[in-house]
C-alpha cells in the first residue's frame, strides 16, 4: 500500500481565516514533506519532518505553520494567507530508496 | 543552488512511436534519481527510480550518467495514455526534499 491521504481535496478560505490541511500514511515512513505547486510549475519544498522533527523549512512565511502530530500524520495550519498563496499543496512521504510516495493534494484558493 | 534542467516540449508523438527525454542536474551530490508523471491537476507519481546501471520497466527504460550528469527517460509503443507531464526529479538523499525539473509536456496522438 502506497498511499497517502489528504483532506480537505478543495478549501477556499478568506484572509482572515484559519485552517487546516492535514496529511496521512501508514507505510510506517518516517520522513514527510508539504510541497506547493502552483499552475504549470513543478513542485516546490516548503517543509520537511523527519522522525517528527522539523528538519527542513525552505523560509516559508510564517503564516505556514506545520505540525506533526505523530509518525503518520501531518498537518499544515494556515491563517492571514494572501490570494498569491493559492496553489496545490502536496504532502509526500519517503519510502526506502528515498523515493516519495504523493498525496492527492488540496486545492486552495484564498479569496 | 539546485537546478533540473528539462525541454518544456510540448512532444507531439504518433501513436506507436518511440519517445526520449533528457534532463540535466547541477548539484554533482546528488543521490537518488527518478521520473515521475504527472496528469492535469493530479498529484506526481513515481514512474521509476534511475540508476547508473540503467533500468527498464515494460516500454520504459531509464539511464542515468553520472559523469555528464544527465538522466533519459525512454517510452517504446507510446499508448494514448501515455499523455502527461514528465518530471525528471533529483534529491541528495536522506531525509532531503525533492527538486524537481519544470516537467516535459508529451501528447500522443492517436
Amino acid at each position: 500500500d502506497t498511499e497517502v491521504t489528504q483532506t480537505p481535496k478543495h478549501l477556499v478560505m478568506g484572509m482572515t481565516n484559519k485552517k487546516s490541511l492535514k496529511c496521512e500514511q501508514h507505510m510506517g515512513h518516517r520522513a514527510m514533506y508539504w510541497y506547493k505547486q502552483k499552475a504549470k510549475k513543478p513542485p516546490e519544498l516548503m517543509f520537511v519532518y523527519s522522525y517528527e522533527k522539523l528538519s527542513i523549512n525552505e523560509s516559508v512565511p510564517s503564516r505556514f505553520s506545520p505540525e506533526c502530530p505523530n509518525s503518520s500524520l501531518l498537518n499544515l495550519h494556515l491563517h492571514a494567507l494572501q490570494p498569491e498563496d493559492s496553489a496545490l499543496y502536496l504532502c509526500a512521504s519517503r519510502g526506502g530508496v528515498n523515493e516519495q510516495f504523493f498525496g492527492p493534494g488540496t486545492r486552495l484558493t484564498v479569496l | 543552488r539546485k537546478e533540473v534542467e528539462q525541454d518544456p516540449g510540448p512532444f507531439n508523438v504518433p501513436e506507436g512511436a518511440t519517445v526520449a527525454f533528457n534532463c540535466t542536474y547541477s548539484n554533482s551530490a546528488s543521490q537518488s534519481f527518478f521520473w515521475y508523471r504527472q496528469d492535469c491537476r493530479k498529484e506526481p507519481k513515481l514512474l521509476m527510480s534511475v540508476y547508473s546501471s540503467g533500468n527498464e520497466d515494460g516500454r520504459f527504460t531509464a539511464q542515468l550518467n553520472r559523469a555528464s550528469q544527465y538522466i533519459s527517460l525512454l517510452i517504446r509503443d507510446s499508448k494514448l495514455s501515455d499523455s502527461a507531464t514528465y518530471l525528471c526529479v533529483v534529491s541528495e538523499g536522506g531525509a532531503d526534499g525533492l527538486t524537481f525539473g519544470k516537467g516535459t509536456h508529451l501528447i500522443i496522438q492517436p
